[in-house]
């Protein structure tokens, strides 16, 4: 598996859009970027996933650059609920076995 | 659609006892998997089953075992529980397959193990 480089923690104004990179520079070409995150406690829940192409959800948007060696998990109007640990985590998509998790970051959204 | 059940959610145990947890999913997925949690910490992989009838040892599988009873459950044991065993455990489960998603996961809400 590529690994991952996340910031430790981020801080982010309420209404504000959070912005949280992960750098995968050894990711390779049939390697998806996914993203999870986990609120205090709680099973960590999916978020989205990628390959090359920007994607976006209900939940947030995924931005890849055109090298595949870094992206960017956007939450347009980050709310206090969005407070939690994101993980990015790079795999082959048809695998279907181990997802390894890194530390991920803490983003902490500020009233 | 329940998604993934685990039982039970708090367990206290003392040194030595074995226990067994439980995990169920509806959504007819082909993998499972067991994490552990400690304080502070990042998710590590203990198990992981990538179909039926297989089952694979992941970072810190020492002191577990699994079976993969069906391809609904996934069940973890503890043989002889440790105190160093005290953590949260979520089970999960992926489809496995698929043109898309294979390696998306849905979670448990977790499993609380103390280990006296």
């Amino acid at each position: 598996d590529a690994k991952t480089t996340q910031p430790t923690s981020m801080d982010c104004a309420e209404g504000r859009a959070a912005n949280l990179p992960c750098n995968h520079s050894t990711i390779s070409g049939n390697e998806y970027v996914y993203w999870y995150r986990q609120i205090h406690s709680q099973g960590p829940q999916y978020i989205i996933h990628g390959l090359k192409n920007n994607e976006t959800n209900e939940m947030a948007s995924l931005i890849i650059t055109e090298d595949r060696k870094s992206s960017t998990l956007i939450l347009p109007h980050a709310t206090l609920r969005d407070t939690a640990v994101y993980y990015c985590i790079v795999r082959e998509e048809t695998s279907g076995s181990r997802l390894t998790f890194g530390e991920g970051t803490q983003l902490t959204v500020n009233p | 659609n329940a998604g993934v059940t685990q039982t039970p959610k708090f367990q206290v145990l003392k040194t030595g006892q074995s226990m067994t947890l439980q995990c169920a999913q509806d959504m007819n997925h082909n993998s499972m998997y067991w994490y552990r949690q400690d304080p502070g910490m990042g998710l590590r992989l203990i198990y992981y089953s990538a179909s039926e009838g297989t089952t694979d040892k992941g970072e810190v599988p020492n002191g577990y075992n699994v079976s993969r009873l069906n391809k609904r459950e996934f069940s973890l044991r503890l043989e002889s529980a440790a105190p160093s065993q005290t953590s949260v455990y979520f089970c999960a489960s992926s489809p496995g397959t698929g043109d898309s998603g294979a390696n998306v996961l849905t979670f448990g809400a977790g499993s609380r193990l103390t280990v006296l």
